[in-house]
């Protein structure tokens, strides 16, 4: 069964500071995981994505992600919060090896919000 | 670049109403998803098409069917619109590998069932 848990639902930081976007998945596999990006009014696009390769993945916009098998988790962060990462953030695990999409898991999303 | 284009931004049904919505891709992506996006609950899938005439079921298909007679269109249907079915829609395709290639996202139909 493979699940994934974005621990906090707002996330509220300081422009010029770092942000931390947790999430935690359950794979009985090997997964690949994912985190895409949703400003308001538009379609999700992606930031970036583990695939079994480095554990350090670097995305675009200054984000970057590290893949914790042993704590289960696929952190998202930035050193340095800009205005316009303004958006809601969604952590997807997915199970290769199976034909079917329906083990791609959306996780519920953070809402990250930028004080000036 | 990728572009994915859903049919309108927002559309307004009544209850009973037959509801299409339709998704256009213009980089010959095999697969093709159709999400439901509602707060709180991140995207679920509905239905997933990966060849021309081939479509899977998701988590949630009750209430839904899909149409795919060309490679760069997939089509959403509502038989009958409910209200519990006012919902934004997400429109997705990726090119080969379900797993591990890059979904890419039409901007969303926002539907609203009276």
């Amino acid at each position: 069964a493979q699940s994934v848990t974005q621990l906090d639902s707002h996330v509220s930081v300081s422009e010029g500071t770092p942000v931390l976007l947790r999430c935690n998945y359950s794979s009985s596999y090997s997964p690949s995981l994912f985190w895409y990006v949703q400003h308001p009014n538009k379609g999700l696009q992606l930031l970036l994505k583990y695939t079994s390769a480095a554990t350090l993945v670097k995305g675009i916009n200054g984000f970057e992600a590290e893949f914790k098998k042993s704590e289960t988790s696929f952190h998202l962060t930035k050193p340095s919060a800009h205005m316009s990462d303004a958006a809601e953030y969604f952590c997807v695990v997915s199970a290769p090896g199976y034909s079917s999409a329906s083990k791609i898991i959306f996780g519920s999303g953070t809402r990250l919000s930028i004080r000036p | 670049d990728v572009k994915v284009t859903q049919s309108s931004r927002y559309l307004v049904k009544r209850t009973g109403e037959k509801v299409f919505l339709e998704c256009v891709q213009d980089m010959d992506h095999e697969n093709m998803f159709w999400y439901r996006q509602d707060p709180g609950l991140g995207l679920r899938l509905i239905y997933f098409s990966y060849d021309v005439k081939m479509k899977e079921k998701g988590d949630i298909p009750e209430g839904y069917s899909v149409s795919r007679e060309k490679k760069e269109r997939f089509s959403l249907i509502l038989e009958s619109a409910s209200t519990n079915q006012t919902s934004m829609y997400l429109c997705a395709s990726s090119f080969g590998r379900v797993h591990t290639d890059t979904q890419y996202f039409g901007p969303g139909t926002r539907l609203t069932v009276l």
